[in-house]
């Protein structure tokens, strides 16, 4: 089965932190993703990798950043932490190739910015 | 206007009951259409996809596309209490294989 792990459940920052969230998967997937989702908005994309040190913005990059330095692991960086970036943060990972291939996704990391 | 819609819910229904979970879109390209579970403090995970119009069934869980109605549904036969998770719709357009579009989900809780 795959498995995305996402480095934590629960977190808690500071208004105008740096804060980074990792991400990682066992498949050897190309494709990984970083959404976040909200009451009534469902899940949109922040941004995506579809490959080693490539990504391309989503639908809501504002305020974020990303790094994928080796295949397995996807980081979601915010630059400046505000309070409307409280949010549940859901990453997920994909074979590149085929149109019918799913996205696994992990467990979502719940963050809350004071 | 969303590009998906769908009804947040709650649906409760009695266990044994014929639920029936459903999302409309407003874009002609979409083609794949999936349907992902997600429960409480966890992460979505794909329960169907099929592509283009028609029906998918898989145990007790049928999907059904209308592309001219641009209209999806899940039926989900003898619901039972472990069927009881936010039900997720999305979507892929055809010029595109990597964007997702979801519904925002409904709530289903299934009573013993």
């Amino acid at each position: 089965d795959v498995k995305v792990t996402q480095s934590s459940r629960y977190l808690v920052k500071r208004t105008g932190e740096k804060v980074f969230l990792e991400c990682v998967q066992d498949m050897d997937h190309e494709n990984m993703f970083w959404y976040r989702q909200d009451p009534g908005l469902g899940l949109r994309l922040i941004y995506f990798s579809y490959d080693v040190k490539m990504k391309e913005k989503g639908d809501i990059p504002e305020g974020y950043s990303v790094s994928r330095e080796k295949k397995e692991r996807f980081s979601l960086i915010l630059e400046s932490a505000s309070t409307n970036q409280t949010s549940m943060y859901l990453c997920a990972s994909r074979h590149g190739q085929g149109f019918n291939q799913p996205q696994h996704f992990g467990d979502g990391t719940r963050l809350s910015i004071l | 206007q969303k590009e998906v819609e769908q009804d947040p819910g709650p649906l409760s229904v009695p266990e044994g009951a014929i639920v029936s979970l459903n999302c409309t879109y407003s874009n002609s390209a979409f083609q794949y259409f999936m349907w992902y579970r997600q429960y409480s403090r966890k992460g979505p995970e794909l329960l169907m996809y099929t592509y283009s119009s028609g029906n998918k069934e898989d145990g007790r869980f049928t999907a059904q596309v209308d592309k001219s109605s641009k209209y999806i549904s899940l039926f989900i036969r003898d619901s039972q209490p472990s069927d009881s998770a936010t039900y997720l719709c999305a979507m892929r357009p055809m010029d595109s294989s990597y964007k997702l579009i979801f519904g925002s989900g409904t709530r289903l809780l299934v009573r013993p």
